[in-house]
């Protein structure tokens, strides 16, 4: 079964700081890895996929690194922003297709 | 383009009383997923749709919960009855192919009084 770690679970920076947001899965033989965000009592917005086959995955300020061999993904949120305040969670899609999630990582951007 | 739909947002209940949601996918989305998540948790899957077979329901407990797709389109996910313990949110979430990107509705949440 695949088990996916979200570490810190909480996170408090100042406005203008990079964030960086870890994720960790304990099968590799992953499809892909998708990034979500969940803003209190919403939805999940999707951020980001990043297919197994590449080592990252870039959109506006929002840059996802894979290293599947070692387990490991990495979202980058450059000069972070009160608006950016929200739960991120990473999913991961193994080859039979199940996509399993971690419990997230809570950020607040403080102005 | 309008994105994954459910209802409702929110519902309180009875114990032992029935409860039904449901989830309108996107147009063109083969797979529907409908996912559990309880507060501080990351989403649980319950059940995945390929058109209207369901291929994954192994976390579905299936005593009380019932899911249907009918025509491959909009989906239904009922419990009967309802226990304090389901009170959590009840995402629906849908995907082209079950190996591209998956996108959630707004969930429903459930009290369970």
């Amino acid at each position: 079964k695949q088990e996916v770690t979200q570490i810190p679970a909480a996170l408090s920076v100042p406005e203008g700081e990079n964030l960086v947001l870890n994720c960790s899965f304990t099968d590799s033989a992953i499809y892909n890895l998708q990034w979500f965000r969940q803003d209190p009592g919403k939805g999940l917005t999707s951020l980001l996929l990043i297919q197994s086959s590449q080592r990252e995955q870039t959109s506006g300020r929002l840059n996802a690194s894979l290293d599947k061999s070692s387990g490991r993904s990495t979202l980058y949120i450059a000069a972070s922003q009160p608006g950016d305040s929200a739960t991120y969670l990473c999913a991961v899609r193994s080859n039979d297709y199940k996509l399993s999630f971690g419990a997230g990582t809570t950020v607040t951007v403080r102005a | 383009e309008a994105g994954v739909v459910q209802s409702p947002r929110y519902k309180i209940i009875e114990k032992k009383q029935p409860v039904a949601f449901w989830c309108n996918p996107i147009s063109g989305h083969n797979t529907l997923y409908w996912y559990l998540q309880n507060l501080g948790q990351g989403p649980e899957l319950l059940i995945r749709y390929e058109n209207e077979e369901a291929v994954d329901d192994s976390q579905l407990p299936k005593d009380r919960f019932s899911a249907e797709r009918l025509k491959g389109v909009d989906s239904t996910l009922k419990i009967q009855p309802a226990e304090l313990g389901d009170s959590a949110v009840y995402l629906c979430a849908s995907s082209i192919t079950p190996n591209t990107e998956a996108f959630f509705g707004q969930g429903t949440r459930l009290t369970v009084v």
